[in-house]
């Protein structure tokens, strides 16, 4: 079945770019009606929402992040990538990954583990 | 969109039922998820399209409802439900997405 998983550097200092990336296995990152997101939680908070892509690489982001977010799809390699710019200690959090449902519904059925990342000089 | 979810939390005893409750700013059809998330875990979906089980979850768990308010609800609740819950929409016009708060479920 299909999985995700996250990576990238656990800390990144103040000032920097965030980069990570997600790996999808067990299926085509371009078959189906989904959508690929990011996802984020800091300690002991509820969940934000980052980003998605489509396949075909069409974009959104969550407007109170949107200038410094850049979310990019990987096709031949199957993977989609973040990157997060100018952080500060408030973007410290565990980030998903997760897949989309198509259309309307857009509830995500496969997330995965998370990986947390600190912003910390 | 917002998503206003009550209570922030809920304490039950096991075998109980948990009814939780989430609001939606504007009319959102029944476009409406439902995640579990247990400490250290990432989310798990329960429900999408505001009544429909995903694959693998108990049938204790139901939701319902349509346009701006939803619930969820564990008929009878098990050990392993205590955690948190949270409700979503995702907006195809303009583009964008939102999670409700949270609602804890714990043991009383």
């Amino acid at each position: 079945q299909v999985q995700l998983q996250e990576s990238g550097p656990g800390l990144v200092k103040p000032s920097q770019t965030l980069s990570l990336t997600c790996t999808v296995s067990g299926g085509s990152i371009t078959s189906g009606d989904y959508y690929w997101s990011w996802i984020r939680q800091p300690p002991g908070k509820g969940l934000e929402w980052i980003g998605y892509i489509y396949y075909s690489g069409s974009t959104y982001s969550n407007p109170s992040l949107k200038s410094r977010v850049t979310i990019s799809v990987d096709t031949s390699k199957n993977l989609f990538s973040l990157k997060l710019t100018s952080v500060t200690a408030a973007d410290t959090a565990v980030h998903y990954c997760a897949r989309g449902l198509g259309g309307p519904i857009g509830a995500f059925d496969i997330w995965g583990q998370g990986t947390m990342v600190t912003v910390s000089s | 969109i917002v998503l206003t979810q009550s209570p922030a939390t809920l304490s039950l005893s096991p075998g109980e039922r948990a009814t939780l409750s989430c609001r939606a700013s504007q009319r959102v059809r029944s476009y409406l998820a439902w995640y579990q998330q247990k400490p250290g875990q990432a989310p798990r979906l329960l429900i999408y399209d505001a009544s429909n089980r995903a694959t693998g979850i108990p049938a204790r768990f139901s939701g319902s409802g349509s346009g701006t308010d939803f619930t969820l609800t564990i008929s009878s609740l098990e050990p392993e439900d205590f955690a948190v819950y949270y409700c979503q929409h995702r907006t195809n016009w303009p583009p964008g997405l939102t999670f409700g708060g949270g609602t804890k479920v714990e043991i009383k």
